[in-house]
């Protein structure tokens, strides 16, 4: 198995809404990744989780809320977005952190902000 | 800080043609990768190739390959016999090797046609 998968495909809500983005793999990566990919841009970076701990937080406001329940497994938690969040969001995976493995990217959850 | 650059913001090749796709970056270290990511429509960003920068021999997957020129920082990435489905996003990628903050930096992309 070398996908990575991502919950849901698309997303629509409310700015008072709260959802949650599921990331999936199986290959045991022990890095995983959040990116927000604007229309035609390339991908920035968000979250790094290192063995299920957060190593990197690029600066995210708090509406953003990683967390990594497993090492199989990377949610991103929404509160109170911004129709100016609205964008694709990528999750990847890598073997490790600190090497120069390429990362793993999922199909994307579209996020709609209304 | 390191940094990538593709100036081609949009290029466009004839269907069993060859076209290049050029890319530039930055950076003092000496041990490092490089990556080309394709994105087509579908969004799931798809490593093409890899190269590490310690190897002089250009990395070749198939109908692409690259040419890497470590003194000239220069990285570019040939499609050989173009076909409809190589037509996406392509965007040229940089790691430095080994530190724990060490990030995939990505260039700003090239969105390829390939006509028919």
């Amino acid at each position: 198995d070398t996908e990575v998968t991502q919950t849901p495909k698309h997303l629509v809500m409310g700015m008072t809404n709260k959802k949650s983005l599921k990331c999936e793999q199986h290959m045991g990566h022990r890095a995983m990744y959040w990116y927000k990919q604007k229309a035609k841009k390339p991908p920035e970076l968000m979250f790094v989780y290192s063995y299920e701990k957060l190593s990197i937080n690029e600066s995210v406001p708090s509406r953003f809320s990683p967390e990594c329940p497993n090492s199989s497994l990377l949610n991103l938690h929404l509160h109170a977005l911004q129709p100016e969040d609205s964008a694709l969001y990528l999750c990847a995976s890598s073997p490790e952190f600190g090497g120069g493995t390429e990362a793993f990217f999922g199909q994307g959850t579209r996020l709609t902000v209304v | 800080a390191q940094t990538v650059t593709q100036s081609q913001p949009e290029m466009s090749v004839q269907e069993a043609e060859t076209v290049t796709l050029s890319c530039t970056y930055d950076t003092s270290e000496s041990d490092y990768y490089l990556f080309w990511y394709k994105q087509p429509p579908s969004r799931q960003m798809i490593l093409v190739i890899r190269q590490e920068a310690y190897k002089q021999q250009n990395a070749t997957e198939n109908r692409f390959s690259v040419n890497f020129q470590k003194a000239a920082k220069s990285f570019s990435l040939k499609i050989s016999d173009s076909q409809l489905g190589d037509a996406a996003m392509y965007f040229c990628a940089y790691r430095k090797y080994g530190g724990a903050t060490n990030k995939l930096i990505f260039g700003t992309g090239t969105l390829l046609a390939v006509q028919p």
